[in-house]
């Protein structure tokens, strides 16, 4: 199967630091990468998503970055809230398939006051 | 906003039983998946669903699973005969295009224990 990981189990912030979760995917053929926001008891939410023929988007205070040389996919998160932690995924989708999506192993982002 | 929604929020079940876990997609959603998560795990793909007909599912999705979408509102997870190592969060998601993005939702889960 596909393989999307990530490097840091858990990441601490200061309340109003930038976060950056980290990702790394396995195909380099997968054409499409999503961010997913996981809070305690519901579903994963909708981030931000883009496209292997990008390599930068920018949302309300995120921002994703994909590096497809060397597989790996990041998120930005300014000015990092409370209201933030959560845990966060990757996911990928295989070529030409946008049916399902390849989740990776999650970062749990502890924001601190 | 619209919601997926999915019952029982908990569902505690004894080795063997059979469980059928229930979803309401959003309404125009034309596309419907189960994924799962075992605790402390990755989010899984299990299935997918489209024009009344499973349109792929994972190794995981052995002859133990089957879904339904009995009528126009409902999709259905059905486990024959579960197993220890069946409990874990599932989730049900829809999308309307069959595509990713903020239109691919998903429910918040029921939580399945079995003992």
């Amino acid at each position: 199967g596909e393989s999307v990981g990530l490097h840091l189990p858990t990441l601490s912030v200061q309340e109003g630091d930038n976060s950056i979760i980290n990702c790394a995917y396995s195909n380099s053929a997968s054409d499409y990468f999503i961010w997913y926001k996981q809070e305690s008891g519901k579903g994963p939410q909708f981030i931000i998503d883009i496209r292997s023929n990008m390599d930068k988007r920018q949302g309300q205070r995120v921002t994703v970055l994909l590096n497809k040389t060397v597989k790996h996919l990041s998120l930005q998160i300014a000015a990092t809230q409370p209201g933030d932690s959560a845990v966060y995924f990757c996911a990928e989708t295989p070529p030409y398939n946008f049916n399902k999506f390849y989740f990776g192993s999650g970062t749990k982002l502890n924001v601190k006051p | 906003e619209p919601e997926v929604t999915q019952t029982p929020s908990h569902q505690v079940t004894q080795m063997g039983q059979e469980v059928i876990l229930r979803c309401v997609p959003i309404s125009n959603h034309l596309y419907f998946y189960w994924y799962r998560q075992i605790l402390g795990q990755k989010v899984e793909f299990l299935v997918s669903f489209y024009n009344n007909e499973i349109s792929e599912k994972s190794e995981i999705f052995d002859d133990q699973f089957s879904v339904e979408r009995p009528d126009g509102s409902n999709f259905t997870l059905k486990i024959r005969s579960t197993k220890l190592e069946d409990s874990a969060m599932y989730f049900c998601a829809s999308s309307q295009l069959g595509q990713g993005g903020e239109g691919y939702t998903f429910g918040s889960g029921t939580r399945l224990t079995v003992v």
